[in-house]
């Protein structure tokens, strides 16, 4: 069971917009900063936000991140097949003194 | 551009060890946390664990008593054990480089492309 809990899955038609949320604790999303993996089938997972808000070099402003409280969000803009993906949060949990992942979110492209 | 590629054996026994190496090229060991996270089959990711390029370690509460990260600077290599294996680590083993943010918050931002290992009885 994971210490972050994301939504199993959500969907949109190509062009809208999804939000996936990522919720946790003080001890996690409340305490540290928060990234964001997208995990294409059959491959690793990569990078898409860190610092709950960043991107890194190459990756479309189509990706966004927030946090308030103990709570994150990603956003997806412009929806794209290629998009469907695994989607997983990631934070430090100073209780844990463990990095810990999100449940993980399936996104679909209507 | 950094990149990271695992290597080791596929299949392991169980109660055995488990060892994989990470080589990274285009890039130093120097400066960073050098991590494993693994995914089980149809399963999420679970952090294993990082050392610091200096020797500073820290793993996961649940992996703890098994695994050790080690860094070969000289090499550009690091490597992880996992001892005792049973069916249940059987996964997805990936490497990562980890880093800190801006507020020194850690977090992994290169990943190799991962190696399966699965463990027989």
């Amino acid at each position: 069971q994971s210490v972050l809990t994301q939504p199993p899955s959500v969907s949109a038609a190509p062009g809208q917009k999804v939000s996936i949320s990522c919720s946790g604790s003080d001890s996690n999303i409340g305490y540290s900063h928060t990234s964001w993996f997208h995990q294409l089938p059959g491959t690793a997972p990569k990078l898409l936000i860190y610092e709950n808000n960043k991107r890194p070099s190459g990756i479309p402003d189509r990706f966004s991140g927030s946090k308030s409280g103990m709570s994150a969000t990603l956003d997806i803009t412009g929806l794209q097949t290629g998009d469907e993906a695994d989607y997983y949060c990631g934070t430090w949990d100073s209780s844990l003194r463990a990095y810990v992942f999100g449940s993980g979110t399936k996104v679909t492209v209507l | 551009q950094v990149q990271l590629q695992e290597s080791g054996p596929g299949l392991v026994k169980a109660s055995e060890t488990l060892s994989l190496t990470c080589t990274v090229s285009g890039g130093s060991t120097s400066g960073y946390y050098w991590s494993w996270i693994r995914q089980p089959p149809g399963k999420g990711l679970e952090w294993v664990g990082y050392m610091y390029y200096s020797g500073s370690t820290n793993y996961s509460p649940s992996l703890k008593s098994r695994v050790t990260i080690s860094v070969d600077t000289s090499r550009e290599q690091f490597s992880l054990k996992l001892t005792s294996v049973t069916a249940a680590d059987t996964a997805v083993y990936y490497c990562a480089r980890g880093n800190l943010d801006g507020y020194s918050y850690y977090y992994t931002d290169v990943w190799g492309k991962g190696t399966t290992v699965t463990v027989s009885s």
